[in-house]
């Protein structure tokens, strides 16, 4: 049974540029999660999405965007990149549960920005 | 609004000794609370989870948390740390908005484990 995989492991871009970040969640799983994990940082929650639907988002900027697709996988989308969006950004995925869902890891994509 | 608030920011213990890394919680509710592990450069693991049943909570690698509520805590230990335990450690709490679930992390525990 495959986790949540993540692509691509690594990124570099430049300031102003985009990008996208792709998720798979774990076989059964239906909802997705983005975290953003500065260094030595905890993670930050960016926006959860459930049934292709943004359902709830943190306190980052429209420059955050995402996108689920119908067999539950997901991307974030980044746009006019700043030198602060180098971190790690790690994809979750639960059962849509409520209070009582269980949130698994994939490995991240770790994003510099020079 | 929920939140954690782990008390030490790194831990050291020497192999073979007992490990207590320590977060209180805050919520309006009662809560679901978890920690997770973070080894170098890899993702976030599950280390358990406590969603208002035992208040004694058993994880992966011989790790249990309390929940106790009126002191606010769920403390992590373990028994007897091995060098494979040197990781940074998430106190974790589920808020739920109604439509949807997020979690908020604590600012993190590193443990390290000496010979």
């Amino acid at each position: 049974d495959a986790g949540v995989t993540q692509s691509p492991t690594h990124l570099i871009k430049t300031r102003g540029q985009q990008v996208t970040l792709r998720c798979s969640p774990k076989s059964g799983h239906d909802t997705v999660s983005w975290y953003q994990q500065a260094l030595g940082q905890g993670p930050q929650f960016i926006f959860q999405y459930y049934e292709e639907e943004e359902r709830q988002r943190g306190n980052f900027p429209d420059r955050f965007s995402g996108h689920q697709f119908p067999n539950y996988s997901s991307e974030l989308n980044v746009n006019a990149l700043l030198l602060g969006d180098s971190a790690l950004y790690l994809c979750a995925s639960s059962s849509y549960g409520g209070v009582l869902e269980t949130q698994y890891f994939g490995p991240g994509t770790r994003l510099l920005v020079l | 609004a929920q939140s954690v608030t782990q008390l030490d920011s790194h831990v050291s213990v020497s192999e073979g000794t007992p490990v207590l890394l320590r977060c209180n919680y805050s919520s309006s509710y009662s809560p679901s609370l978890f920690w997770y592990v973070q080894h170098p450069n890899k993702g976030l693991q599950l280390l358990l989870k406590y969603t208002s049943a035992a208040t004694l909570v058993k994880g992966i690698n011989g790790f249990e948390a309390e929940f106790k509520k009126s002191e606010t805590s769920f403390h992590l230990t373990k028994p007897s740390a091995h060098m494979s335990d040197a990781a940074e450690y998430f106190c974790v709490v589920t808020a739920y908005t109604g439509t949807a679930s997020k979690l908020t992390f604590g600012t993190g525990t590193r443990l390290q484990v000496t010979l």
